[in-house]
């Protein structure tokens, strides 16, 4: 079954600095997606971001972009200009067939004024 | 999220009762999940549904039963709820590889 790994539990970043959020997942498949997900104190979950597989271009959000190292199974966030509206939860999450979203366990992140 | 709805937000039960929550959806979508969230866990799939009256596990079933009689409606049943379901509940669609969650209900056992 692929899992997804998200090795710190917690961040915390200067505002204006840049942070990077880690993820690393299991897959023996060639196409899937990945996503990073936001999710404040109101608890809805918001995309941030989205990566094809097969695309080796690393999507971009504004403030946002990905390093995505598909040999390596890796997926880790970048989040730059931090702003305390940033400050949540993140998910990373992979994409199996049958369309099932597997998530991994998320970073809390604190931004320090 | 626009198009999707859960209900109650919020509630308490007791333990051994029976609890179902409903999540509704306006966009006609074929895929529905229901997910649980817990410090440390993430969001892990309950079941779903990629149609009406068809439906399956997913990781944490056990203590779960689902239906969906309709395309918009997916319920989720707790048969008798146990204080190790005390958790929040989200339910999803999809479409392609497009998700969009409800807001979820925060469901507390006492």
């Amino acid at each position: 079954a692929q899992t997804v790994t998200q090795s710190q539990p917690e961040m915390s970043v200067q505002e204006a600095e840049t942070v990077t959020l880690s993820c690393t997942y299991d897959t023996s498949e060639s196409d899937y997606y990945l996503f990073w997900y936001k999710q404040p104190p109101s608890r809805q979950m918001i995309l941030v971001i989205r990566q094809e597989a097969y695309k080796q271009q690393n999507a971009t959000e504004n403030r946002f972009s990905v390093n995505f190292q598909k040999a390596a199974k890796s997926f880790s966030l970048k989040i730059s200009d931090s702003q305390l509206g940033d400050a949540a939860m993140y998910f990373c999450a992979y994409l199996q067939g049958a369309q099932k979203l597997v998530f991994g366990q998320g970073t809390r992140l604190t931004i320090n004024p | 999220d626009a198009g999707i709805t859960q209900s109650p937000r919020h509630k308490v039960t007791e333990t051994g009762t029976p609890v179902t929550l409903r999540c509704h959806q306006t966009e006609n979508h074929r895929y529905m999940y229901w997910y649980r969230q817990d410090p440390g866990h993430g969001l892990r799939l309950i079941h779903y549904s990629y149609g009406v009256k068809d439906t399956d596990k997913g990781e944490v079933s056990d203590g779960y039963s689902v239906s969906r009689s309709k395309t918009e409606d997916f319920l989720l049943t707790l048969e008798s709820a146990t204080s190790s379901q005390t958790s929040v509940y989200f339910c999803a669609i999809s479409w392609g590889s497009g998700y969009t969650f409800g807001s979820g209900t925060r469901l507390t056992v006492v």
